[in-house]
């Protein structure tokens, strides 16, 4: 079965803070991505990779950074975080093209106090 | 600051009967589609899906038409079931201004099943 895996199922960090959200997937897939989802606003992309070491900034990509070192695993990193950045983070992978459909993380929820 | 709207699009539907869920997208090159479903505190998970040389496709109780003509996805769910209970939210993908592929999300609508 696919699968990927958020480190974190809920956060609560204060602002400023450095904060590392880990993702992994276990189905060796090329592509991997970063969402975050908030009430109104549906799931918009922050950062997605289609390759190790590579990475391209999607629509909201400002206060964030991504990490991805190994095919199988994908890091968000909030340098310094704010508390607009509290929300549910979704990281999501796909394989082939880059057009093909998402799986999905469980998500974490980070609050920023 | 940008006007936010937190309810989501809600359709009660009765155990058993049928549920349609619609979407309008957005981009007419858009050329590939998919439905997701989201139970609370899950992340999405796919449904089906349908590329745009197609105008309907069938899974187990679930059937997607795409009528390209007027831009439109609906998702049909036969039977519907407790579970089905779900955010459910369509993606559209096209190929973005830097030439390559991305997902774009509806806001998704609240299908409620009454036992």
């Amino acid at each position: 079965d696919v699968k990927v895996t958020q480190s974190s199922r809920y956060l609560v960090k204060r602002t400023g803070e450095k904060v590392f959200l880990e993702c992994v997937q276990d189905m060796d897939h090329e592509n991997m991505f970063w969402y975050r989802q908030d009430p109104g606003l549906g799931l918009r992309l922050i950062y997605f990779s289609y390759d190790v070491k590579m990475k391209e900034k999607g629509d909201i990509p400002e206060g964030y950074s991504v990490s991805r070192e190994k095919k199988e695993r994908f890091s968000l990193i909030l340098e310094s975080a704010s508390t607009n950045q509290t929300s549910m983070y979704l990281c999501a992978s796909s394989g082939g093209t880059p057009n093909e459909k998402l799986f999905f993380g469980s998500g974490t929820q980070l609050s920023v106090l | 600051g940008e006007s936010v709207g937190l309810h989501l699009p809600t359709l009660s539907v009765q155990e058993g009967d049928n549920s349609i869920i619609n979407c309008a997208y957005s981009n007419s090159a858009s050329d590939y589609f998919i439905w997701y479903k989201q139970e609370s505190g899950k992340g999405p998970q796919f449904i089906i899906d349908i590329r745009s040389n197609m105008d309907k496709r069938q899974g187990q109780r679930v059937t997607v038409l795409l009528n390209k003509t007027v831009k439109h996805l609906s998702l049909q769910i036969a039977a519907t079931q407790p579970g089905d209970s779900a955010v459910y939210f369509c993606a559209e993908s096209s190929i973005s201004g830097a030439g390559s592929y991305q997902l774009t999300f509806g806001k998704g609508t609240k299908l409620s099943v009454i036992p």
